[in-house]
């Protein structure tokens, strides 16, 4: 099983809707947890950290379940802008302070 | 002056050839990244370097070779490369490394072909 486990999409979504990705995790030791975005041919660039109480910025709120071993990140009245790769990022424990990466969640918002 | 930056953008090589990729940060940070991005895969860690130290190495094939001379810049060798190697190749920069490793700074990659 990967470490780390997004469902690629795409999510095809009309402005306005409420989406919402998963990214699940295998290591249970996990520590520090993330959502990037990533725009077609540019780097990724933090959207949010993803703290144990949730945590809101706008139209995005980031959640972690540890006990079922995933984060959420919900996107709200989706705007045309947001379309793009968004990815998890998370930092397991046990002396690795490795930023691991899921494969990246697809979202198109159209018109 | 955009934080992390990355020469060249554009790199086509062929196997026999021999290259290097350059990154330079300007952000003060302690740590910097390679890693590769290939279509459909996840990014995948190949070295981290913290206060000029390797601290990782992710088993990655030996015609790859980082250096870094100063905590500011981040070089990777090419040598001998295969067709597979064609990816894009992205640095990034932390303010440290280790357990309160934060927020992840990448330039804007450098995509390399090989023929």
């Amino acid at each position: 099983r990967k470490e780390v486990e997004q469902d690629p999409g795409p999510f095809n979504v009309p402005e306005g809707a409420t989406v919402a990705f998963n990214c699940t995790y295998s290591n249970s030791a996990s520590q520090s947890f993330f959502w990037y975005r990533q725009d077609c041919r540019k780097e990724p660039k933090l959207l949010m950290s993803v703290y144990s109480s949730g945590n809101e910025d706008g139209r995005f709120t980031a959640q972690l379940n540890r006990a079922s071993q995933y984060i959420s990140l919900l996107i709200r009245d989706s705007k045309l802008s947001d379309s793009a790769t968004y990815l998890c990022v998370m930092r397991f424990g046990g002396g690795s302070y490795i930023p691991t990466f899921g494969r990246g969640t697809s979202l198109i918002v159209h018109p | 002056e955009t934080g992390v930056t990355q020469t060249p953008r554009h790199l086509v090589m062929g196997m026999t050839n021999k290259k290097s990729l350059k990154c330079e940060q300007h952000l003060g940070h302690n740590a910097m990244y390679w890693y590769k991005q290939s279509a459909k895969k996840p990014l995948e860690l190949m070295f981290v370097y913290s206060l000029e130290e390797r601290v990782e190495n992710n088993s990655v094939p030996s015609r790859f070779s980082p250096e870094c001379p100063n905590s500011s810049h981040l070089f990777l060798h090419l040598h001998t490369l295969q067709p597979e190697d064609s990816a894009l190749y992205l640095c990034a920069s932390s303010q440290d490394y280790g357990p309160n490793t934060g927020e992840l700074f990448f330039g804007e990659g450098s995509r390399l072909t090989v023929l």
